[in-house]
């Protein structure tokens, strides 16, 4: 089983709906979730981070955790064409002593919003 | 523009050669990070260093070599490579303090191992 996957996509929506990204982790013990979007050829941002159980919105942008069922989600509302991009989602696991830094990712959802 | 530089941008060795890739963050953080971003596989974490200590190696072969001289400064040092190395190489840099603390990434070096 993979420590991080996403649904494999790509994923193409139409401008101005809604777009729902999903990722599921296996070590139970995680403890802190990212949102990162990757432009072709360039290198990853963070666009949101969520550590309790529940919703986080900021702007277009909703996180959703759920520790019971393991699953991350984020939902970009009114999808621009420019929100096209490969979306990353990142958890951090305690391994032992400093938990700080250590991001495991999932392979990546190739989200397409087309006029 | 992260705060993060990388260089440089693009690299292509042959499998004797010996290059090394340069990281310098301006953001004032403590951690530094090497990545490996291989098409169809997920970003892969290399090493870290926090207050310019190792503190994780990713079980990464010893042809990768990183060095870390400061805190802003971050180097991976590369010999005797094979074309599998052929990656995106990206550094990121946080705090280095908790859990929930932004990476903040370079643009990357894209290495070609021929």
């Amino acid at each position: 089983q993979k420590e991080v996957e996403q649904n494999s996509g790509p994923l193409s929506v139409p401008e101005g709906a809604i777009a729902s990204l999903n990722c599921t982790y296996s070590d139970r013990v995680s403890q802190s979730f990212f949102w990162y979007r990757q432009y072709s050829g360039k290198s990853p941002e963070l666009i949101m981070s969520i550590y309790s159980n529940g919703d986080k919105e900021d702007g277009r942008f909703t996180a959703q955790l759920n520790k019971a069922s393991q699953y991350v989600s984020l939902l970009i509302r009114d999808s621009q064409p420019s929100d096209s991009a490969t979306y990353l989602c990142a958890v951090i696991r305690i391994a032992g002593g400093t938990s700080y830094g250590k991001l495991t990712f999932g392979q990546g959802t190739i989200l397409t919003v087309h006029p | 523009e992260t705060g993060v530089t990388q260089t440089p941008r693009h690299l292509v060795m042959g499998m004797t050669n010996k290059k090394s890739l340069k990281c310098e963050q301006h953001l004032g953080h403590n951690a530094m990070y090497w990545y490996k971003q291989s098409a169809k596989k997920p970003l892969e974490l290399m090493f870290v260093y926090n207050f310019k200590e190792q503190t994780e190696n990713n079980s990464v072969p010893s042809r990768f070599s990183p060095e870390c001289p400061n805190s802003s400064h971050l180097f991976l040092h590369l010999h005797t490579l094979q074309p599998e190395d052929s990656a995106l190489y990206l550094c990121a840099s946080s705090q280095g303090e908790t859990s929930q603390e932004t990476q903040y990434f370079g643009p990357g070096t894209r290495l070609l191992v021929l």
